[in-house]
This record gives structure tokens, sequence and C-alpha cells, in this order.
């Protein structure tokens, strides 16, 4: 079986600081890991994703993850928050051979401050 | 680019009524989803089709059917609509390869009253 656990619900930035949004995962097959962003209104985008070969992955809007086997982690990160990155952030697995089918975790809510 | 159409944004349906939900996609990809976005859950998967006729149900189908009748679109259907079923409804395609990203619709928000 597989799970997503994001931490925080909610979390708030001010511009020009670090972006950290946690996603923990379990899974016991080597998994698939994906970031989504959604933006009101809208349906989800997909960030970065992450299935094999280097760690740290880098995906769209200056963002980026790394995938850590030993702590199950996949946290996405942005060196300088804009205001524009104010969205709902979800994390999502996948382990089977079937492609788009995700295990969510819950998404974290970003406000970015002035 | 990829583009998965959703043929509503917003729904207001009353209690008891059949809803069809329709959603097109034009990259020829086999796979085909639609997930339940709630606050404080994410999004769950309902039911997904990995062929033509072919469908399998996900975390939370009670309530649901589903019907694939050509490559292209997938429709969810609520036979008898309720007010928990009020939530966001999300479209997705894939192809089949495992290590492959979805690609969502713009989402279809159903109120049931």
């Amino acid at each position: 079986a597989q799970s997503v656990t994001q931490l925080g619900s909610h979390v708030s930035v001010s511009e020009g600081a670090l972006v950290l949004l946690r996603c923990n995962y379990s899974s016991s097959v080597p998994p698939y890991l994906f970031w989504y962003v959604q933006y009101p209104n809208q349906g989800l985008q997909l960030l970065l994703k992450y299935t094999t070969g280097a760690t740290l992955v880098k995906g769209i809007n200056g963002f980026e993850a790394e995938f850590k086997k030993s702590e199950t982690s996949f946290h996405l990160t942005k060196p300088s928050a804009h205001m524009s990155d104010a969205a709902e952030y979800f994390c999502a697995v996948s382990g089977n051979n079937q492609g788009g089918k995700l295990i969510f975790g819950q998404g974290t809510e970003l406000s970015v401050k002035p | 680019d990829v583009k998965v159409t959703q043929s509503s944004r917003y729904l207001v349906k009353r209690t008891g009524e059949k809803v069809f939900l329709e959603c097109v996609q034009d990259m020829d990809h086999e796979n085909m989803f639609w997930y339940r976005q709630d606050p404080g859950l994410g999004l769950r998967l309902i039911y997904f089709s990995y062929d033509v006729k072919m469908k399998e149900k996900g975390d939370i189908p009670e309530g649901y059917s589903v019907s694939r009748e050509k490559k292209e679109r997938f429709s969810l259907i609520l036979e008898s609509a309720s007010t928990n079923q009020t939530s966001m409804y999300l479209c997705a395609s894939a192809i089949q390869q495992g290590n492959t990203e979805a690609f969502f619709g713009q989402g279809t928000r159903l109120t049931v009253v």
C-alpha cells in the first residue's frame, strides 16, 4: 500500500523567503513521486517528478525537490518566494504500472506575504 | 499541449437527480481518471479506465459509475445525487507507462442541493 503525508495544511512565507513544503511517503515498491500546483479555480499542473536517476529534481517556476529514500521524503523547495507562488500544492506517489494512477497528500496551501 | 476538457466548470443539481460529468482528452492517452477533491483530504480516486469499455474502481466508487465508449471520452455518472457528493471533480488522462504524470482538466465544481 502507498500513502502520502504533507506536513502543514497552511504555510505562510514572506516574499523573497525560502519556501519549504514537506512531503513524506510510504511505499512497498520503488516510488514515483510528483508535485503538483493548483491555482484558484484551476486544475492541477505538474511542477516536477522523480522516477529514477538523479535524486535532486528541478521543476518549473524555480522549484526543486530532493528524493531521500532513507527518510522517505520528497520535500519541495524554492529559494525565493514570489507573490505568484501563492497556491495549493499537492505531493503524490505512484508505484504501479498504470501511468497517472496517483495517491495524493492532503495538500498544503502556500500564502506569500508582501 | 495536452488538453483535458471537462464539459462544465460549475453545476448545481437537486438531490436524487442523475448527473453526468463529461471529460474529453486530445492526446490519445490510454488511461483516464476521475478524482474527487475535498478540503483537507486532497484528491481521491473514484474510478479509472485503462482502455475503451474497461474500468476499475478507485478508493471511493460508492454512488458513482463511469462510461468509456470512446478512447478520448470518459464520463462520470452520479446515479442519484446526494448532498455529500457536493465537491470538486477532476478528470485526468495519462499514457499507460507507470512513471508518467497525469494531465488534469480544469475541474467541475458540483453542488447538490
